[in-house]
């Protein structure tokens, strides 16, 4: 079945520095990719999503590839802040399974 | 304001209790999912429904019930037979299969 594996963490960044966050799938079909972020005690917010592939999403500074041949969409950030401490989840949907699968998070601490 | 809602955001219950968690959209959204976080594991699919009066199992629906009678809503049933259901749920929906999923804030279960 569809899967989706991203970088465990935490991650610990010190305030402006380069962010990656890695993240991998498999699907049978052909899905689109989103990044969602979750604050403590909050649902989830879409960060931003790519619907085929080389298709280039970004949204706050954040900015992620779809890439087909490596079935791949990892996440970057060229300067990471304080207020970008949270929880990062990686998601893909298709038609194939109607249904909308995580990764299993990846907490990042920014260090001032 | 069009989103999401899902109350309470805390609920405590006994052991061997049923209870019932609200899910209420005004997006016109076609899909709705619930999903379980516990700490470590990300989010986990219980059920979800593509269309009124139509729903599936996710991965994890031993113990879960739900109905899908309004498009707007869709309850989801804790029931005595759910081994550990202490845990956060979260809800969500889309406007069709394959975009982009809206969150609620979450409903922090606790059984004792």
């Amino acid at each position: 079945g569809d899967s989706v594996t991203q970088m465990e963490g935490p991650v610990t960044l010190s305030e402006e520095a380069f962010l990656t966050i890695n993240c991998t799938y498999t699907a049978t079909g052909y899905p689109s990719l989103f990044w969602y972020v979750q604050y403590p005690g909050e649902g989830l917010q879409l960060l931003l999503k790519a619907t085929k592939a080389d298709d280039k999403g970004s949204n706050k500074g954040f900015e992620a590839t779809y890439r087909k041949e490596t079935t791949s969409f990892h996440l970057e950030k060229g300067s990471v802040q304080v207020s970008d401490s949270a929880v990062y989840f990686c998601a893909l949907s298709d038609y194939t399974s109607a249904k909308i699968i995580f990764g299993k998070g990846t907490r990042l601490h920014i260090l001032p | 304001d069009g989103g999401i809602t899902q109350s309470p955001k805390y609920l405590f219950r006994k052991e061997g209790q049923n209870v019932t968690l609200s899910c209420e959209q005004n997006l016109n959204h076609d899909a709705m999912y619930w999903y379980r976080q516990d700490p470590g594991q990300g989010l986990r699919l219980i059920y979800y429904s593509q269309i009124v009066n139509d729903f599936q199992k996710g991965d994890i629906a031993e113990g879960y019930s739900v109905s899908r009678e309004k498009k707007e809503s869709f309850p989801l049933t804790v029931t005595s037979a759910q081994k550990n259901p202490t845990a956060f749920y979260l809800c969500a929906s889309s406007f069709e299969v394959n975009t982009e999923a809206f969150f609620g804030q979450g409903t922090r279960l606790t059984v004792v």
